[in-house]
């Protein structure tokens, strides 16, 4: 069975610095590797994906993530924090025969 | 293009009666999830389908709880004799393929509250 976890449930970080949000997974094969983010009342919004290739993926609001294999992690990095950057996020892992599953979340919080 | 469309947004419901949360896809898009967030929780899988099919139901609680996506109209998530623990965020997701590495498109939810 497939898994991901999400250790922190919450990161705070002072707006400028950089952040990460840590995701680590388990799948059979290769996998495919989301971020999404939801604010406060509101759907989850796709930020980034890994499928293959480079090992850093760039996706919406300057975030970025890397894919690191012997690791089984797609740690969520942004070079410098915003104020409305703090939200939850979740990271995902689809398998190959298209089976979602979602971490538990990380509650993002900016502080200026 | 209009995004995923779930209604109600809010649905107050007594102990015991029925509630109907209603999910249209994306257009172009066949395949529909459906999650549950608990306050201050993850998001919960619950069911997979496609048009007429479920796909996966290993999330979904064995009794009072069913989904369906008819060829036609919206996918319907139903839950029958609610109780209080069945208060939550109910979301629909939909993309166009179950294979392939396409992200889920997620509904605003359904805020689903039993007293």
């Amino acid at each position: 069975a497939q898994s991901v976890a999400q250790p922190e449930d919450q990161v705070n970080v002072a707006e400028g610095n950089p952040l990460t949000v840590k995701c680590t997974y388990s799948v059979s094969g290769n996998p495919y590797l989301f971020w999404y983010v939801q604010y406060p009342n509101r759907g989850l919004q796709f930020l980034l994906k890994y499928i293959t290739g480079d090992n850093l993926v760039k996706g919406s609001y300057g975030f970025e993530a890397e894919f690191n294999k012997s690791q089984t992690s797609f740690h969520l990095k942004k070079p410098s924090a915003l104020v409305s950057d703090s939200a939850l996020y979740f990271c995902a892992v689809r398998d190959r025969a298209g089976k979602s599953t979602f971490g538990d979340g990380t509650t993002l919080t900016v502080k200026p | 293009n209009a995004g995923v469309m779930q209604n109600p947004r809010h649905l107050v419901r007594r102990r015991g009666q029925e509630a109907r949360l209603r999910c249209s896809p994306m257009k172009g898009h066949s395949h529909v999830y459906w999650y549950r967030q608990l306050p201050e929780e993850g998001l919960k899988f619950m069911v997979y389908l496609q048009k007429e099919n479920i796909i996966d139901e290993s999330g979904m609680p064995k009794e009072r709880f069913s989904a369906e996506f008819p060829k036609e109209g919206p996918s319907i998530l139903r839950i029958q004799q609610v109780v209080r623990g069945d208060s939550a965020a109910y979301f629909c997701a939909s993309s166009p393929n179950d294979r392939g590495p396409y992200e889920q498109y997620f509904g605003p939810g359904t805020r689903l509250t039993v007293t």
